[in-house]
């Protein structure tokens, strides 16, 4: 199994630019999870799903959209980029029961300049 | 969720026990204390967790006081390898939508 896969992992953009983060995973799992992660701080949850279909917002969800057309895939979309979204930005996903345990991409860092 | 508190770091000589603390005070009889780890801005990295009982895996060791007001993630026999932020997270368990906030986490540096 590879996980939890994002692409890409670098990318600079341009202000007002849009582009979108992609996540797919291959364990099967019902719920899946946007984060960013500015420099020194903790992880701040922008978006999650918990199946195809079904998406709703985290803590910080203005200026992103997503969409879950399959189980798999969970596409982070940056609309208008901004310099405040120059950051970290980590997919996740889960079962719905059991450990409760995430489980991580290797994150894609986004510049907006 | 409940809210935690660590220490912002903690250092520990290799092949020493690493002891980090984490108050959870406001803690509810349904959430769970988990514990994840992230290295050099990789992605988090689940350890462990428990709801009250002591528990113990093949990477670490999680104590729970009696009243849950706090815990302790224990390293036994910290590597340079276990440098990184740990984060102690509560949130309550079963099939709650599995959402963590991570907050600052405590910073383990392990020196030789």
């Amino acid at each position: 199994n590879a996980g939890v896969t994002q692409t890409p992992k670098f990318r600079i953009l341009k202000i007002g630019q849009s582009m979108t983060l992609q996540c797919t995973q291959d364990m099967n799992h019902n719920y899946m999870y946007w984060y960013r992660q500015d420099p020194g701080m903790g992880l701040k949850l922008i978006y999650y799903s918990v199946g195809a279909g079904i998406t709703d917002k985290g803590e910080v969800p203005n200026g992103y959209n997503v969409s879950r057309s399959t189980t798999e895939d969970f596409p982070l979309r940056l609309e208008l980029a901004a310099p405040s979204q120059t950051s970290v930005y980590f997919c996740a996903s889960s079962y719905p029961t059991g450990t409760g345990e995430l489980f991580f991409g290797e994150g894609s860092r986004l510049t907006v300049l | 969720d409940a809210k935690t508190t660590q220490p912002t770091s903690m250092d520990c000589a290799e092949g020493r026990a690493a002891n980090l603390p984490c108050n959870h005070s406001t803690i509810s009889g349904n959430e769970y204390v988990y514990w994840y780890r992230q290295i050099h801005s990789q992605g988090p990295q689940y350890i462990i967790h428990g709801l009250k009982n002591n528990e113990t895996n093949e990477m670490a060791s999680l104590i729970i006081t009696e009243d849950r007001k706090s815990s302790t993630l224990i390293l036994p026999h910290a590597t340079l390898r276990d440098t990184a932020v740990y984060y102690c997270i509560v949130r309550v368990g079963g099939n709650a939508g599995n959402m963590l906030t991570f907050g600052g986490g405590t910073r383990l540096m392990v020196k030789p």
